[in-house]
């Protein structure tokens, strides 16, 4: 079946980074997209960026750009999200979802189990 | 970038009423309008994407309507497994932009 499975747990001290993995299996990777959402505990869902895994092309929210890289394996049908410069209010649920990108209505259909990361000194 | 927002923040219900959810963008977005339910601890689930068309799997009772800038999900008649947390999603364009999200719990 379609399925995104994210990496496990992470604890990082302030100011190091994190690599989060997701990798898809049950369709063709590269026909689609992968956006990373994340979730601050009792918060709501806040987009992080979208890759094509065709092109690799990205697109990362302002609010994260410089800190924020992804990018794709398409050997291992896998995308990675890695964070640096880590702050206490990075502390969140990370989430992989299958995005064919704005303005198609395959956005969002899939998501990953989520990847807690904390970030404490 | 265009902000969502929801009403209400939150709301109580029973068991087989008949609840709306409402999404406002603050410009318009065609129907590129997706929701999502999200239960604690679990990971969200799309409902509606398209503003209107059912997620496969997804129970009928639950609805979507709107076009441009407005746009409604209701579940017509409220199930025990239906208490949680809804959004609405714009994709438009870049950012998506989630709404800030309805809680429906138990009255």
């Amino acid at each position: 079946q379609v399925q995104l499975v994210q990496s496990g747990a992470e604890v990082k001290k302030p100011g190091a980074s994190v690599k989060v993995s997701c990798k898809a299996s049950g369709y063709t990777f590269t026909s689609y997209g992968i956006s990373w959402v994340r979730q601050a505990p009792g918060q709501g869902l806040e987009w992080m960026g979208w890759i094509s895994a065709y092109n690799g092309n990205t697109n990362y929210a302002q609010k994260l750009q410089g800190r924020v890289t992804m990018t794709t394996d398409t050997s291992t049908s896998t995308a990675y999200m890695e964070l640096r410069s880590l702050r206490s209010d990075d502390t969140a649920v990370y989430y992989c979802a299958r995005d064919m990108g704005s303005g198609s209505y395959g956005a969002f259909d899939i998501w990953g189990q989520g990847t807690m990361v904390t970030v404490s000194s | 970038d265009i902000q969502m927002t929801q009403s209400p923040s939150a709301m109580s219900a029973s068991v087989g009423d008949r609840v709306t959810i409402t999404c406002r963008a603050s410009q318009g977005i065609s129907n590129y309008l997706a929701w999502f339910q999200q239960k604690p601890g679990k990971v969200p689930k799309r409902l509606i994407y398209a503003s209107s068309s059912l997620q496969s799997g997804v129970p009928s009772r639950f609805s979507g309507s709107g076009s441009g800038t407005e746009f409604t999900l209701t579940i017509s008649s409220l199930q025990p497994e239906d208490f949680a947390t809804y959004y609405c999603l714009q994709h438009n364009s870049y950012p998506p932009t989630f709404g800030p999200g309805t809680k429906v719990d138990i009255k």
